[in-house]
């Protein structure tokens, strides 16, 4: 089992400028969680799917982000344009879901550490 | 939003002792998690505990919920340097079961 996997590790770009992170979740997670982490802080949801909906995205900035999971695997999230604020880990989760497992506990990926200059 | 307030946010100790750290949160909760993060890493899940139980083992590890003071206390008995890492629980409530997380309790192990 690979667990959950994201890409790229580490991503460096100028303000303005798009970014994209790709999250592949453990197989036969229904659910999947993007979340921000800024440097000694507790993660933020962005969004969670259940499958391919979307349940959750209040906290998501839908100016200037965006995401998707097609086919209810993997997902994506964008940013564009970024801001110099948008400098944060993006990490990306996935768990059964409270109703298959009775709680919701999350595996975690490593993150995609995102600099904005 | 985050409800769970970890306390203390850092915390120093020797290699053998061993390091409490407690979770305090806001509303009623169907469950408590803790989960562990090494530097530059993604968080891994390490114990739940629900809201009808008041205590849980797994390991060195011991979890403590009290549900009319709203906390919870997270036990690592006989600490390694391996243990090292950012700690932070999760409330879950409410029909939706939104996990709400703490900012984080930051232990040091010193070998």
């Amino acid at each position: 089992e690979a667990g959950v996997v994201q890409s790229p590790r580490y991503k460096i770009i100028e303000k303005k400028q798009p970014v994209a992170f790709w999250c592949n979740p453990i197989s036969g997670h229904n659910t999947l969680y993007w979340y921000l982490q800024n440097l000694g802080q507790g993660p933020e949801l962005l969004i969670r799917y259940e499958n391919e909906e979307a349940v959750d995205d209040s906290q998501l900035p839908k100016d200037r982000f965006s995401a998707e999971r097609l086919k209810g695997v993997d997902s994506t999230l964008k940013i564009q344009p970024a801001e110099l604020g948008d400098s944060a880990v993006y990490l990306c989760a996935s768990s059964l879901g409270y109703y298959r497992s009775g709680a919701n506990v999350l595996t975690f990926g490593a993150g995609s550490r995102l600099t904005v200059l | 939003s985050q409800q769970g307030e970890e306390d203390p946010q850092a915390l120093s100790i020797q290699e053998g002792e061993n390091a409490t750290m407690n979770c305090s949160y806001k509303t009623s909760i169907n469950n408590l998690q803790w989960y562990r993060q090494n530097s530059g890493r993604g968080l891994v899940h390490l114990i739940l505990i629900r809201s009808n139980e008041r205590e849980k083992h797994s390991g060195r590890l011991r979890v403590t919920l009290d549900t009319s003071k709203k906390s919870s206390s997270l036990l690592i008995t006989a600490s390694r340097a391996a243990d090292t890492a950012s700690y932070f629980c999760a409330t879950s409530a409410g029909n939706n079961r939104k996990l709400i997380w703490g900012l984080g309790t930051s232990l040091a192990v010193n070998p």
